[in-house]
């Protein structure tokens, strides 16, 4: 398996612009996981999806952002309007959770957002 | 609110030595703990899971303890290498409903030849 996928693996932008990332989970998950990573702040959770339906979206900071998944094999995070305060690494992670069992979570190799 | 906290934040050995990191978390009632590995500007790699019925799981040179009632893991390198040196993230899942991951800021180690 090629593992979780994410694109791009680098981008810079500058201020208020839109941005865009996209995750390909694990083929045969049903959970997928979009994390943001600051030095200050360490890894969090933003939201996350079961069966391709939003869970919890209480880790997203602004109405900025916003994430979706319309099918089990995609799923896009995008800022609009991009601010430097969002420059961050963003994680993508995918996990299979049946029957109230909550397996391993398989992470991508990230974003790295830099924002002028 | 889980809050996961690690200490040291940075940890500097040189090389052979076992050492041991530590992992506190202030909600008990977790479903389980793991540890991973973080590479400089890569994604995070899973090295032990341990449910919250075990005690301890080991994987080679590491080895990880749970004590869930006290709220505390150590994730134990045996001999440690230069190749070792990454930092360390714990992260801890609760038993209710579709609680994610919540992380420790992690461990930086380094392991000087």
């Amino acid at each position: 398996d090629a593992g979780v996928i994410q694109s791009p693996r680098h981008e810079v932008t500058e201020m208020g612009q839109e941005v865009t990332l996209r995750c390909k989970p694990i083929s045969g998950h049903n959970s997928l996981f979009w994390y943001r990573q600051t030095m200050m702040r360490g890894l969090e959770l933003l939201i996350y999806f079961n069966n391709n339906v939003p869970i919890d979206d209480s880790g997203m900071p602004e109405d900025r952002f916003s994430a979706k998944m319309p099918n089990a094999s995609f799923s896009t995070l995008k800022i609009q309007p991009s601010e430097p305060r969002d420059s961050a690494v963003y994680f993508c992670a995918s996990s299979l959770r049946l029957a109230g069992v909550k397996e391993t979570q398989y992470f991508g190799p990230g974003t790295r957002l830099l924002v002028l | 609110k889980q809050e996961v906290t690690q200490i040291p934040a940075a940890l500097s050995v040189p090389e052979g030595e076992n050492l041991v990191l530590n992992c506190s978390f202030t909600d008990s009632a977790i479903y389980n703990l793991q540890w991973f590995r973080q590479d400089p500007g890569k994604g995070l790699t899973s090295l032990l899971l341990i449910q919250s019925s075990q005690r301890e799981q080991t994987s080679g040179r590491l080895n990880a303890s749970l004590d869930k009632s006290s709220g505390r893991s150590t994730l134990y390198i045996a001999a440690s290498q230069p190749g070792d040196s990454a930092t360390y993230l714990c992260a801890v899942i609760g038993n209710s409903g579709n609680t994610p991951l919540v992380f420790g800021k992690g461990t930086r180690l380094s392991v000087i030849a």
